[in-house]
Order: C-alpha cells, then sequence, then structure tokens
C-alpha cells in the first residue's frame, strides 16, 4: 500500500524567504507525481506535474524534483509572498494497475508572513 | 471549458437524511474519480469511473455512499442516512487516462452534518 508523507507539517517564513517543502512515499511504482496548492475550504490547484521519468519541472518560482528510486520529490518555493500562503499537498499516481488512482500526503500548511 | 464543477458548493444536512452532490468533469476526460477529505488531512479516494463504468470503490465507501455516472459524463454521489461522521469536503477530479496528463480537481462540496 503506497504511503506518502510531508515534512515539514507546518512551515511560518517571512517574505523574500527560499523554502523546500519535502514528499517521500513508500512504493516507487508510480505513473507521475503531482503538487497541488490547497486554500482554506476551497478546492485543488495543480501547481506541477512529474512524469516518472522526468527529474524535475518548473513553473515560475516553482521548482519540484522527483527521485523516483528514492521515493523522494521536493518542492523550492523562490522568493516567497504573503500569496503564497496555503496548504501544499503532494499526491502521487499509481500506476494502471492501480487504477491510477492518487495518494495523497497530509500537506504542509505554509504561512508566509509580510 | 471551464473545468471541474461541482454542485452545491456547501450543505448543511440535519443526520439521518439523504444528500446528493454532482461533478461535471472536463468533457474529453474518460476517468472520474471522487475523494474526500476531513479537516487537516489529505484526500482519500473513494471510487473511480472509466466512462459509466464504476471499476473501484474503496473500503471507505460504505454501504450508504452510491456513485452513479450515467451516459458517461456527469456523476452523481449520494449518502444516504447521514452521519455526523460524514461531514467533510468532497472533492471530484477527472483525466484522461494513459495521457500523461495530471488531475484537475473541481472546487468540492462542504457537506456538515448536524
Amino acid at each position: 500500500k503506497q504511503e506518502v508523507t510531508q515534512i515539514p507539517a507546518a512551515l511560518s517564513v517571512p517574505e523574500g524567504e527560499n523554502l523546500v517543502l519535502n514528499c517521500s512515499f513508500t512504493d516507487s511504482a508510480i505513473y507521475n507525481l503531482q503538487w497541488f496548492r490547497q486554500d482554506p475550504g476551497k478546492g485543488l490547484t495543480s501547481l506541477l506535474l512529474i512524469q516518472s521519468s522526468q527529474r524535475e519541472q518548473t513553473s515560475g518560482r516553482l521548482n519540484a524534483s522527483l527521485d523516483k528510486s528514492s521515493g523522494r520529490s521536493t518542492l523550492y518555493i523562490a522568493a516567497s509572498q504573503p500569496g503564497d500562503s496555503a496548504t501544499y499537498l503532494c499526491a502521487v499516481q499509481g500506476e494502471e494497475t492501480s487504477g491510477s488512482r492518487l495518494t495523497f500526503g497530509e500537506g504542509t500548511q505554509l504561512t508566509v508572513n509580510p | 471549458d471551464t473545468g471541474v464543477s461541482q454542485d452545491p458548493r456547501h450543505k448543511i444536512t440535519k443526520r439521518g437524511q439523504n444528500v446528493t452532490f454532482r461533478c461535471d468533469p472536463i468533457s474529453e476526460h474518460n476517468r472520474l474519480y471522487w475523494y474526500r477529505q476531513t479537516l487537516g488531512q489529505g484526500p482519500e479516494f473513494l471510487t473511480y469511473f472509466q466512462n459509466e463504468a464504476q471499476l473501484e470503490k474503496s473500503r471507505l465507501l460504505s454501504d450508504r455512499f452510491s456513485a452513479e455516472r450515467p451516459k458517461g459524463s456527469f456523476s452523481t454521489l449520494e449518502i444516504q442516512r447521514t452521519e455526523q461522521g460524514d461531514s467533510a469536503m468532497y472533492l471530484c477530479a477527472s483525466i484522461r487516462a494513459r495521457t500523461g496528463a495530471g488531475y484537475t480537481f473541481g472546487s468540492g462540496t462542504r457537506l456538515t452534518v448536524v
């Protein structure tokens, strides 16, 4: 059974700081990995998708890396802003044999202070 | 296409009542998933459809829960005889299978059972 762990559970930083969110998963047989953002009481917004054959993806100030063999991914946020405050969720997508379902971590709650 | 739509956004119901939620996926997506998220946790898989066929149900989906996707378009999730433990955010997502593309989530339906 796939298990996903995110560290830290919560993080508070001053505006402008660079930060790293960590995600680990127990079963390396994944199809891809997706990072999401969730604002309080809202749905999930996709940030980055990394295919299992890829090592990293970048979008603006966000960079996500994937080390499939060691079961790890990181989300790097450069020059953080108060608008980045949200919960960040890591999710691994299983292969077709598991219906390609997503398994989520519990999230990292990020607060960026002005 | 405006993405994945869920209705209603919020539902407050008395214990023992039945509720039904609707999800309209992205039109060209052939797979539709339902997830449940309780406060402070990551979303958990409930069930998924490929076209109109329900291919898998989680053990979280008790006999009081039923989901349908008639004609492979929109889907409904019904909860009968609601209990306070059913209070959660119910999220719907869709993908086009085997394309390598990521999930798109709706805004969710927040259910409160009083």
